[in-house]
C-alpha cells in the first residue's frame, strides 16, 4: 500500500538554526498537510497546501515556517530560527482530494523535532 | 470553530474486555466528516476509520465497531475482546466539509491492555 515518507526520523537541532522536515507524499495525491504534535498533547494543523501554494494556515505557522514543493515529490516544511517551544512530532500527510471529500488524510510516520 | 472532546484522558482494562473510547464534537456545519486515528507506541497516526455526517449507520470491523449518533453528536468507538495490540492513543477527528480543511483533532485517549 502506497505510504507517505518522512526524513529524518529524528532531527536534533540547536536553537536559532533553520531546519527542513522532508516529506514525500502518495504520488497521486494532491493535497498536502503537515501537522504537529507536543509531547503527551494533541495533533494540531499547521497548514495545507494545493496547487503550489497554501490553502490554508493555522495561527502557529507564522512568518518563521514556510512551505515548499521545490520538485514533483517532495514536500518540505523549514523553520527559520527555531525555538525550544518548537520541539514536537511534525507530521506530514496528503490526499487525493481536499474540501468536499471524506477521502482520509494519510499520514507519515512523522519526524520528531528536537530543539537544544 | 469546531472542537473534538475525548473527555477520557487515559483508560486501562484487561486483556478479553471490552473498551468504549468516547468522542464528543462541536461544529455549526450540518456537513462533515469524522475519523478515528491509532498512535502506537511507535509513534505513527493510523487511519482507522471515517464516517460522514449523513451516514448514521453504525460499522463494525472484526473486534472494532463505531456507534455514530447526531443527536448527541458523539462517536464513539468500542473495541470488543481487547488484545495487547490495541495499546495506544486513540484520536478522534473532524473536518468540516466546506470552509477549510484541517483536520481539528481531539486531546488522545491512551488506552492500555493489560495482559
Amino acid at each position: 500500500e502506497p505510504e507517505v515518507t518522512q526524513t529524518p526520523s529524528h532531527q536534533v537541532t540547536q536553537m536559532g538554526q533553520e531546519v527542513i522536515l522532508r516529506c514525500v507524499p502518495i504520488s497521486n495525491h494532491l493535497y498536502f498537510y503537515w501537522y504537529r504534535q507536543i509531547l503527551g498533547q494533541k495533533v494540531e494543523f499547521l497548514v495545507s497546501f494545493y496547487n503550489n501554494e497554501i490553502s490554508e494556515k493555522s495561527e502557529i505557522f507564522d512568518d518563521q515556517f514556510s512551505v515548499e514543493r521545490p520538485d514533483g515529490s517532495n514536500f518540505t516544511l523549514k523553520i527559520r530560527s527555531t525555538k525550544l517551544e518548537d520541539s514536537a512530532m511534525y507530521f506530514c500527510a496528503s490526499t487525493l482530494r481536499g474540501r468536499a471529500d471524506n477521502q482520509p488524510q494519510h499520514f507519515g510516520d512523522g519526524t520528531r523535532l528536537s530543539i537544544l | 470553530a469546531q472542537k473534538v472532546t475525548q473527555a477520557q484522558t487515559e483508560i486501562s482494562v484487561v486483556e478479553k474486555e471490552d473498551v468504549t473510547l468516547d468522542c464528543v464534537y462541536e461544529t455549526r456545519d450540518t456537513t462533515y466528516y469524522l475519523f478515528w486515528y491509532k498512535q502506537p507506541p511507535s509513534g505513527e497516526l493510523v487511519f482507522l476509520i471515517r464516517r460522514n455526517s449523513f451516514d448514521e449507520q453504525n460499522e463494525i470491523s472484526g473486534r472494532y465497531s463505531w456507534n455514530f449518533q447526531k443527536s448527541t453528536s458523539s462517536f464513539n468507538f468500542t473495541i470488543t475482546a481487547s488484545q495487547v495490540v490495541d495499546s495506544a492513543v486513540y484520536f478522534c477527528a473532524l473536518r468540516v466539509v466546506f470552509g477549510n480543511e484541517k483536520l481539528t483533532f481531539g486531546t488522545g485517549t491512551r488506552l492500555t491492555i493489560i495482559p
